[in-house]
């Protein structure tokens, strides 16, 4: 079973930032954040990843609390193509990675 | 450019046929996974493997069988004993499987069983 939790969906306007949720509550001192994206019938596609301190690349950034149990993927100007399901994942990678159900997030004009 | 292909994208098999999926990576990779996707749920792991000519279970790994004799290969075999097998399947690799260590996944075979 999946070890995050994730909102099943959410909404965001054209152009805004998009803040998605995850929780982690079980997480363990070294094992990462990691974050897909899944766009239908597509393989995932990688997003970003963070142990402790907060990232940012050139697709979103990573902000994980103090305590580690919970972190926001931030798109900071959502498009149309950033439509897609996004995967929050806290295991080590490789090591029977467990994607859940992910958020589905919906870009509407 | 690097990356993962799976091939064919497509496949149609009838009941009690064993089907193979190809899965090969230029990305240099020591690790490589399979996963199963059905609609609208997450991935589950079938199997993987950290270096050639060794592999592992994932968490339902019952009906399936692998192989990793070159590098840049990962062949699943879909077997008659798998109760199921219609499903969207993805290959991933990884520069190893410790921690750090991002998948990337290819764009997935749609097996049909009929």
């Amino acid at each position: 079973d999946a070890k995050t939790t994730q909102p099943p969906s959410m909404d965001c306007a054209e152009g805004r930032a998009a803040n998605l949720p995850c929780n982690h509550s079980t997480i363990s001192g070294n094992e990462y954040v990691y974050w897909y994206r899944q766009i239908h019938s597509q393989g995932p596609q990688y997003i970003i990843h963070g142990l402790k301190n907060n990232e940012t690349n050139e697709m979103a950034s990573l902000i994980i609390t103090e305590d580690r149990k919970s972190s926001t993927l931030i798109l900071p100007h959502a498009t149309l193509r950033d439509t897609a399901v996004y995967y929050c994942i806290d295991e080590a990678a490789g090591n029977k990675l467990t994607f859940g159900g992910g958020t589905r997030v919906l870009v509407k004009p | 450019d690097g990356g993962i292909t799976q091939s064919p994208k497509y496949l149609f098999r009838k009941e009690g046929q064993n089907v193979t999926l190809s899965c090969e990576q230029n990305l240099n990779h020591d690790a490589m996974y399979w996963y199963r996707q059905d609609p609208g749920q997450g991935l589950r792991l079938i199997y993987y493997s950290q270096i050639v000519n060794d592999f592992q279970k994932g968490d339902i790994a019952e009906g399936y069988s692998v192989s990793r004799e070159k590098k840049e290969s990962f062949p699943l075999t879909v077997t008659s004993a798998q109760k199921n097998p219609t499903a969207f399947y993805l290959c991933a690799s990884s520069m190893s499987t410790g921690e750090n260590s991002p998948l990337h996944f290819g764009n997935g075979t749609r097996l049909t069983v009929t």
